[in-house]
């Protein structure tokens, strides 16, 4: 069936930059996603690409596909300590179904 | 606008009680999901429906089941309850495919 997958973790100091990755099985995956989740609270969109983009920016987020490799990446820009928070790849395929990876934790040290 | 609403908010279940959590949404969204967050742990979708009348398994459907009889409800009812039902329960819709809209959760305990 369908999976995605995401490292659990990753720490990195404030002002650089954070790539968090993300790889799914689903061949017939049309959006992909980037959800936010900070401490006791809900899950919030970030971003979403469309399957047949390579690249979407936006401020501080830039999303890279390699529809090939079933590879999807999220960098951030500048990290700051507001940016430590859980990052959720999330895929939706034609019929609607949409799953999430398991979460990045994103520590981002002064 | 209310957007999407479930009841309960917390619950406490014995083993083998059952219930139902109710999820309503009054966007006239066509897309609705349910998924479980365990502790320190992604969302892990139950049963999705693309409309009124059609439902379908998501990656853990064992232990629930679900109806969508009208375009606002998508409730979901529990047999049998186990303690690895524990979990908070999330309840979603979104027209479409971009913004997924979340109700604010349900805690349920199985003790």
């Amino acid at each position: 069936g369908e999976d995605v997958e995401q490292s659990l973790f990753l720490s990195v100091r404030e002002g650089d930059s954070s790539v968090i990755n993300c790889t799914y099985t689903d061949s017939s995956s049309t959006y992909l996603y980037w959800y936010k989740q900070e401490p006791g609270a809900g899950l919030q969109l970030l971003t979403y690409i469309f399957s047949n983009m390579d690249m979407k920016q936006d401020q501080r987020l830039t999303v890279l596909l390699n529809k090939k490799d079933k590879h999807l990446s999220l960098r951030i820009a500048d990290t700051q300590t507001g940016d430590s928070a859980i990052y959720f790849c999330a895929e939706s395929n034609q019929g609607g179904k949409l799953i999430f990876g398991q979460g990045t934790e994103l520590s981002v040290k002064p | 606008n209310a957007g999407v609403t479930q009841t309960p908010k917390f619950r406490i279940l014995k083993i083998g009680q059952s219930m139902t959590l109710q999820c309503t949404q009054d966007m006239n969204h066509n897309y609705m999901y349910w998924y479980r967050q365990d502790p320190g742990m992604g969302l892990k979708l139950i049963y999705y429906s693309v409309g009124a009348g059609i439902t379908d398994k998501g990656e853990v459907p064992n232990g629930y089941n679900v109806s969508r009889s009208t375009t606002e409800d998508f409730p979901l009812r529990l047999e049998l309850a186990a303690p690895s039902q524990t979990s908070v329960y999330f309840c979603a819709s979104r027209t479409g495919f971009e913004k997924l809209f979340f109700g604010s959760g349900t805690q349920l305990s199985v003790l």
